[in-house]
């Protein structure tokens, strides 16, 4: 199947600083990109969806100021979290696929997550 | 608004016992239904997905049944191995396609197969 490269997969920083995270397609072009937030024993929540060269559209709740996403090709996709603080602290995962164009749009592909920690 | 529950929250199991695991949602206007794996810390494995015309789909010991009208689904594992360990996500797409492709998840199985 597909291949979804997330980097780094754990990341410690002090409170006030930003943190990027990057989510790769590496076989195949990533028309859209989906960053997803879970936090212990609760349920994976949907963030954002980028679309290759456009806006990401936020879900409701998710500061875009905060959390920013750039989907400049259509193999790569960041996540930024700007001045992080401790209730920033979860696991972000990422998942991507060629939803218009691929016989098997119907499959998203997940990279391994990122555990964020910050002090 | 959609909501996805998962029963139960945590399953112990002896190896070789056949098991299954529930999904529920409130909203059965859905496009598709899949199930995930997740390993401690990993990603997700996505293991079978059913379209909401179909009423089940099967990959190996795993079996996978949709009843979208009562917004139920269950995965049946055959002969459950300790390499079966995981925590098993349901998760549903909303009927709007597209870039409007948003998954609604539940909290999720926490399975553990005892050798």
């Amino acid at each position: 199947g597909a291949v979804v490269s997330q980097h780094p997969s754990w990341v410690i920083c002090k409170s006030g600083t930003s943190v990027k995270i990057e989510c790769r397609s590496l076989d195949f072009q990533a028309t859209t990109m989906f960053w997803y937030r879970q936090f212990p024993k609760q349920s994976l929540m949907l963030m954002a969806t980028s679309n290759e060269g456009s806006k990401a559209t936020y879900e409701q709740g998710v500061e875009k100021d905060k959390f920013l996403i750039n989907h400049a090709s259509l193999t790569l996709s960041t996540l930024t979290v700007t001045s992080a603080h401790p209730e920033d602290s979860s696991f972000y995962i990422c998942s991507a696929g060629d939803i218009f164009t691929s016989a098997t749009n119907e499959k998203l592909f997940f990279g391994s997550g990122t555990q964020l920690s910050v002090l | 608004k959609q909501e996805v529950t998962q029963i139960p929250a945590a399953l112990s199991v002896p190896e070789g016992e056949n098991l299954v695991l529930n999904c529920s949602f409130t909203d059965s206007a859905i496009y598709n239904l899949q199930w995930f794996r997740q390993d401690p810390g990993k990603g997700l494995t996505s293991l079978l997905l059913i379209q909401s015309s179909q009423r089940e789909q099967t990959s190996g010991r795993l079996n996978a049944s949709l009843d979208k009208s009562s917004g139920r689904s269950t995965l049946y594992i055959a002969a459950s191995q300790p390499g079966d360990s995981a925590t098993y996500l349901c998760a549903v797409r909303r009927p709007s396609g597209g870039s409007n492709y948003k998954l609604t998840f539940g909290k999720g199985t926490l399975l553990t197969v005892n050798p």
